[in-house]
């Protein structure tokens, strides 16, 4: 069965230092890739995702991921994190032969302080 | 669009009543999914839909859980009797379709106390 793995539970980290939020998948056929975040007493929602085309894909609020297929990863990454970046942070993945439906990692508590 | 709607958005009622929670998905999507979110457990789906069909039920956890969609703009998920330990928010999303790399739209949950 395919799965999704975050393999930090919680990154705390302080204002305007880059961070990387990993995430690896198991699947050996093509795959969907995505990224939710989820703020406090909220749902979540999507931040970004790979479908086909570029490795590299971004976000407006300065995110980016790369699937590495070779790795089976698609790892967060931000240069500089705000105050504001304060939240859980999703990995999931759609199997293209597996009726589709996203599969969800355990998430990441990703904690910026000033 | 005003997104995936939950309702209520609090819930509290003591052990062994009836909860009903409801959720409007986005109009014209055909797939809908029913979530429990811990601190224990992390994010489970509970059940999905595609085309007001229940295809798969497997993450609910027991009989006492229920769910419904009878029309393409309407689904329950109904807990009889409740029980303290399901406690928790409830998220409802809804998709497109299934598959495609279509993403999911999350409402913004009912957080469930039973005391």
């Amino acid at each position: 069965a395919q799965s999704v793995t975050q393999l930090d539970s919680q990154v705390p980290v302080f204002e305007e230092a880059p961070v990387e939020l990993r995430c690896n998948y198991s699947s050996s056929v093509s795959v969907y890739l995505f990224w939710y975040v989820q703020y406090p007493n909220q749902g979540l929602q999507l931040l970004l995702k790979y479908l086909s085309g570029s490795t590299l894909v971004e976000s407006i609020n300065g995110f980016e991921a790369e699937f590495n297929k070779s790795q089976t990863s698609f790892h967060l990454r931000k240069p500089s994190v705000h105050i504001s970046d304060t939240a859980e942070y999703f990995c999931a993945v759609s199997v293209n032969n597996q009726g589709g439906k996203l599969i969800f990692g355990q998430g990441t508590e990703l904690s910026v302080k000033p | 669009d005003a997104g995936v709607i939950q309702s209520p958005r609090h819930e509290v009622t003591e052990m062994g009543q009836e909860v009903t929670l409801r959720c409007k998905p986005i109009s014209g999507h055909n797939s809908l999914f029913w979530y429990r979110q811990t601190m224990m457990r992390g994010l489970e789906l509970l059940i999905y839909f595609n085309n007001n069909v229940p295809i798969d039920d497997s993450g609910m956890p027991e009989d006492r859980f229920s769910a419904k969609m009878p029309n393409a703009s309407f689904s329950t998920l109904k807990i009889q009797p409740s029980e303290p330990r399901d406690s928790a928010v409830y998220f409802c999303a809804s998709s497109l379709a299934l598959g495609q790399g279509y993403g999911y739209t999350f409402g913004s949950g009912t957080r469930l106390t039973v005391v």
